[in-house]
């Protein structure tokens, strides 16, 4: 079955100092990876998709890596508009559906 | 703001009820998934629909059915309601491609948070 683990459960930072969130997956056969952010009570806001290894993508303070076995989504000199909870998901062969890790949850102190 | 959107926001019932939750896709996206979120199991996939056909399921609940209409919205019932039904319901709405093999991005809608007294 289709694994997605996301360490570490919760991250606490100080404003400016840099992180990684990891993503590691177990999945037959990947179509893509998705980060998306999510506030409390809120939607899921995508953020990135990853569809092979070695890819990379950047947003503002944020960075996605992917491998065949994980994915980092790498936090820059964050802000504390960047306290979220961070979810990654996998698209495997079967058609569309996402699943969902449990989520990083970030905190930024000023 | 994606594009999505779902009504109600919040909902509030009985155990045993029925409800429909609603959603609207991102103009020209035919893809429908539905998806749950409660605390202890995270962000759970249910059902998805494409052009008015359901395309797969999950773990969905008898109880629980969904439809797609002509005009690409989509509903969700929700029946015999239970406590463990409260939860955090989602619409995402994609559009994907033949020429991407089906890859695509799902846009998520802000929620319905369901509670069952």
């Amino acid at each position: 079955e289709d694994q997605v683990t996301q360490s570490p459960e919760a991250l606490r930072l100080q404003e400016g100092e840099s992180s990684s969130l990891n993503c590691s997956y177990t999945v037959s056969g990947l179509r893509g990876l998705f980060w998306y952010r999510q506030d409390p009570g809120k939607g899921p806001e995508f953020l990135f998709t990853l569809y092979s290894a070695g890819e990379e993508k950047e947003k503002e303070r944020l960075k996605a890596t992917l491998t065949k076995k994980e994915s980092f989504l790498h936090i820059t000199a964050p802000k504390p508009e960047d306290s979220a909870t961070y979810l990654c998901a996998v698209q495997a062969r079967s058609w569309g559906k996402l699943q969902f890790g449990a989520g990083t949850q970030v905190v930024v102190t000023p | 703001d994606s594009g999505v959107t779902q009504t109600p926001k919040h909902l509030i019932t009985a155990t045993g009820q029925r409800v429909t939750l609603r959603c609207s896709p991102r103009s020209g996206d035919l893809s429908v998934y539905w998806y749950q979120q409660s605390l202890d199991q995270g962000l759970q996939f249910l059902i998805q629909y494409y052009n008015g056909e359901e395309r797969a399921k999950g773990n969905i609940l008898e109880r629980f059915s969904a439809q797609q209409f002509p005009d690409l919205h989509s509903e969700l019932n929700l029946s015999s309601l239970e406590l463990g039904d409260s939860a955090l319901y989602f619409c995402a709405s994609s559009q994907p491609t033949l020429s991407s093999g089906g890859r695509d991005t799902q846009y998520f809608g802000p929620g319905t948070r369901l509670t069952v007294l």
